[in-house]
C-alpha cells in the first residue's frame, strides 16, 4: 500500500498569512494527489485534484504543486474561513485509495 | 446537481452486520463513467476508503477490511450499498459515500451518518 505523510500535523497561523502544507507519497505516484478541506461536523471537501488542479468553486487562493513523491497545499492569503482540517490522498493506480493523517490549521 | 445521501441503523451491536445504503439525486448513478466509493472516518481520526463500484457491478476493496465488506449497487433505485460484517467497537465512525470523480478523486460527498457499536 501506499503510505502518505503530510506536514506538520497541525498549524498555528493568521488572517492574511501564507500558508503552505506538504504531503509526501512513500512511492511515486505521478501527478495522482487530490487536496481536501474538512470543517467539524462536515463531509471533506475536494479543492485540488491532479495535484495542481482547482476544482470548481474553490477560491484561487489555493493552490497545489509537486509530482512524484512530494506534494505542496498553498493558500496565499488566509481567509477566516479556511480555518480546518486538510487531507492528501493518492489516487494512483495501484489501490487502496490512501490519505494523510491531516494538518489540522488554527488560529493564532 | 447530484447530491448523495446515507442512511442506516446508527447503531449496530457488536458481531452483527453493519448496513448502510447511499441515495444518489440529481442524476442518474448509471451516467457517466464513474466509481462510487464508501469512506469512514473514526472520531476524531482520519479518513479510511473502505471499497467502490461501479455501476457494472465491479467492485475493489480496502485489503484490511476485504474480508468483511460487500457493496453492491441498484440502479433501479438510484442507490449503492455498504454491508460490513462481523462488527466490533473499532468500526465506530462517521461513513460516508462518495462519488469518484475526474483523475479518481471524491468529488462529491454525502453528509455523512454515524454508527456506534455497541451492546
Amino acid at each position: 500500500d501506499i503510505q502518505m505523510t503530510q506536514s506538520p500535523s497541525s498549524l498555528s497561523a493568521s488572517v492574511g498569512d501564507r500558508v503552505t502544507i506538504t504531503c509526501r507519497a512513500s512511492q511515486s505516484i505521478s501527478s495522482y494527489l487530490n487536496w481536501y478541506q474538512q470543517k467539524p461536523g462536515k463531509a471533506p471537501k475536494l479543492l485540488i485534484y491532479a495535484a495542481s488542479s482547482l476544482q470548481s468553486g474553490v477560491p484561487s487562493r489555493f493552490s497545489g504543486s509537486g509530482s512524484g513523491t512530494d506534494f505542496t497545499l498553498t493558500i496565499s492569503s488566509l481567509q477566516p474561513e479556511d480555518f480546518a482540517t486538510y487531507y492528501c490522498q493518492q489516487s494512483y493506480s495501484t489501490l487502496p485509495y490512501s490519505f494523510g493523517q491531516g494538518t489540522k490549521l488554527e488560529i493564532k | 446537481q447530484v447530491q448523495l445521501q446515507e442512511s442506516g441503523p446508527g447503531l449496530v451491536k457488536p458481531s452483527q452486520t453493519l448496513s448502510l445504503t447511499c441515495t444518489v439525486s440529481g442524476g442518474s448513478i448509471s451516467s457517466g463513467s464513474y466509481y462510487w466509493s464508501w469512506i469512514r472516518q473514526p472520531a476524531g481520526k482520519g479518513l479510511e476508503w473502505i471499497g467502490r463500484i461501479y455501476t457494472s457491478g465491479s467492485t475493489n476493496y480496502n485489503p484490511s477490511l476485504k474480508s468483511r465488506v460487500t457493496i453492491s449497487v441498484d440502479t433501479s433505485k438510484n442507490q449503492f450499498s455498504l454491508k460490513l460484517s462481523s462488527v466490533t467497537a473499532a468500526d465506530t465512525a462517521v461513513y460516508y459515500c462518495a462519488r469518484v470523480g475526474f483523475r479518481e478523486a471524491f468529488d462529491i460527498w454525502g453528509q455523512g451518518t454515524m454508527v456506534t457499536v455497541s451492546s
